[in-house]
């Protein structure tokens, strides 16, 4: 069976801070993608990022950084320097890569960025 | 260009009735995937379509439906409405090149269902 865990359900630091979302999967398949997608007080989920499973490259984007674990399964975010716009819920999200786009997700981290 | 758009946003219901909501997808998409968010379940997936049909369906009851148009755009129909039907309704569309999984889901604002 596929699953996703976000052991974090609240995380709340100070502005400026950085902080580590974490994200532990399971899945049989070889293949597969990996997500996060931050959903804000209006509803709709934003996509971040993607990683693919055979890529264990980590990225950074501005102040965004993932770190993905093949060997731990695990696919974490940092935020560097948060601000009070980072507040939201973040997703993690699991989905094959073949045949439908079936996601998923982690029951999220609500991260709240105190000025 | 226009992000995915549901209609409506919000909705009050009451139980057993029934209820349809719409999604229109990114110009050009044809895949579109529909989600249930509730504070107890979390997100959950309700099924897929592609050109028109359905490829992919969750573990919900018959009383949830849905079906694409031609021209991408979907709708999900829940029939004899239950409290526990009460959730964000999220559609999510993605490019749907013929290997899905390699472009991500872009997902609307959500229409939030209240039954009473």
């Amino acid at each position: 069976a596929q699953k996703v865990t976000q052991a974090q359900t609240e995380i709340s630091v100070v502005e400026k801070e950085d902080v580590t979302l974490d994200c532990v999967y399971e899945t049989r398949d070889t293949t597969y993608y990996l997500f996060w997608y931050k959903q804000p007080p209006s509803g709709e989920l934003v996509f971040l990022i993607r990683r693919n499973s055979f890529d264990e490259q980590n990225e950074i984007s501005g102040r965004y950084s993932w770190n993905f674990q093949k060997s731990t399964s695990s696919f974490n975010f940092t935020i560097t320097a948060s601000q009070v716009v980072d507040s939201a819920v973040y997703f993690c999200a699991l989905s094959p890569t073949s045949g439908t786009y079936k996601y998923i997700f982690g029951t999220g981290t609500r991260l709240k960025v105190l000025a | 260009k226009a992000g995915v758009t549901q209609t409506p946003r919000y909705l009050i219901k009451t139980r057993g009735q029934q209820v349809t909501l719409s999604c229109s997808p990114i110009s050009g998409h044809r895949s579109v995937s529909w989600y249930q968010q509730t504070p107890g379940q979390g997100l959950q997936f309700l099924f897929e379509y592609f050109s028109e049909t359905q490829r992919n369906k969750g573990n919900f009851p018959g009383r949830f439906s849905g079906r694409q148009f031609s021209n991408s755009r979907s709708e999900m129909n829940v029939s004899t409405l239950e409290l526990g039907d009460s959730a964000l309704y999220l559609c999510a569309s993605s490019g749907g090149l013929q290997v899905p999984g390699l472009a991500e889901a872009f997902f609307g604002q959500g229409t939030r269902l209240t039954v009473v």
